[in-house]
């Protein structure tokens, strides 16, 4: 039931674009995105809902794909503060939460 | 606002003795979640509360564990006994119910036993 999401660790320079990918295997009706630091807790980044909503950081792009159960973050023009795991967590109409194991974003200057 | 506020932020203890972690969520928000975070599993929700009453619990590892919300301001997550494979980092999470807010985790409790 926990999410997948490719690939597992990305490195970038700084300027760099990523996609970091989630998938999952139940029927959706809301996708959230968190970055954790290291020894930091998790922090929001972005909420998608089915039908289309979206609500987070303005500099950070994701999209939803309901029918294939899969969510999309868009990194663009990477800062080095962009470092850090980043785990999606599908929600499936409870308020509960089953992130994925991560993936580790490294921005090199 | 102070965010979420855990204790301890670290506990040392050894096999066999009683551990109490301790949430404060973020005043207003009605629904509180207890994670657990390690290298091998990643973030688990072990239970989360709404309105004070436990929903979900599904992730809670075994009768060891027992969580309690007595009151909208406060929760506790125990293990009692403890194992050394209880090591990890406990997070509390709170959000305002609804599908459209965030949940705001607190800095965690840092777990280990020996």
């Amino acid at each position: 039931q926990q999410p997948v999401q490719s690939p597992q660790a990305v490195i970038l320079r700084e300027g760099e674009d990523a996609v970091i990918n989630c998938s999952s295997s139940k029927a959706l009706y809301s996708v959230h995105w968190y970055r954790q630091k290291h020894g930091e807790a998790p922090v929001f980044l972005m909420i998608l809902l089915k039908g289309g909503e979206q609500k987070g950081h303005e500099k950070i792009s994701a999209s939803f794909n309901e029918k294939k159960q899969q969510s999309s973050l868009y990194l663009t023009a990477s800062q080095l503060s962009y470092s850090g795991t980043y785990f999606c967590g599908p929600q499936g109409g409870s308020e509960k939460l089953v992130f994925g194991k991560g993936t580790k974003l490294t921005v090199n200057p | 606002d102070a965010g979420v506020i855990q204790s301890p932020r670290h506990e040392v203890t050894e096999m066999g003795q009683e551990v109490t972690l301790r949430c404060k969520p973020i005043s207003g928000h009605n629904s509180l979640f207890w994670y657990r975070q390690t290298m091998m599993r990643g973030l688990e929700l072990l239970i989360y509360f709404n309105n004070n009453v436990p929903i979900d619990d599904s992730g809670m590892p075994e009768d060891r564990f027992s969580a309690k919300m007595p009151n909208a301001s406060f929760s506790t997550l125990k293990i009692q006994p403890s194992e050394p494979r209880d090591s990890a980092v406990y997070f509390c999470a709170t959000q305002l119910s609804g599908a459209y807010n965030e949940q705001f985790f607190g800095p965690g409790t840092r777990l280990t036993v020996l």
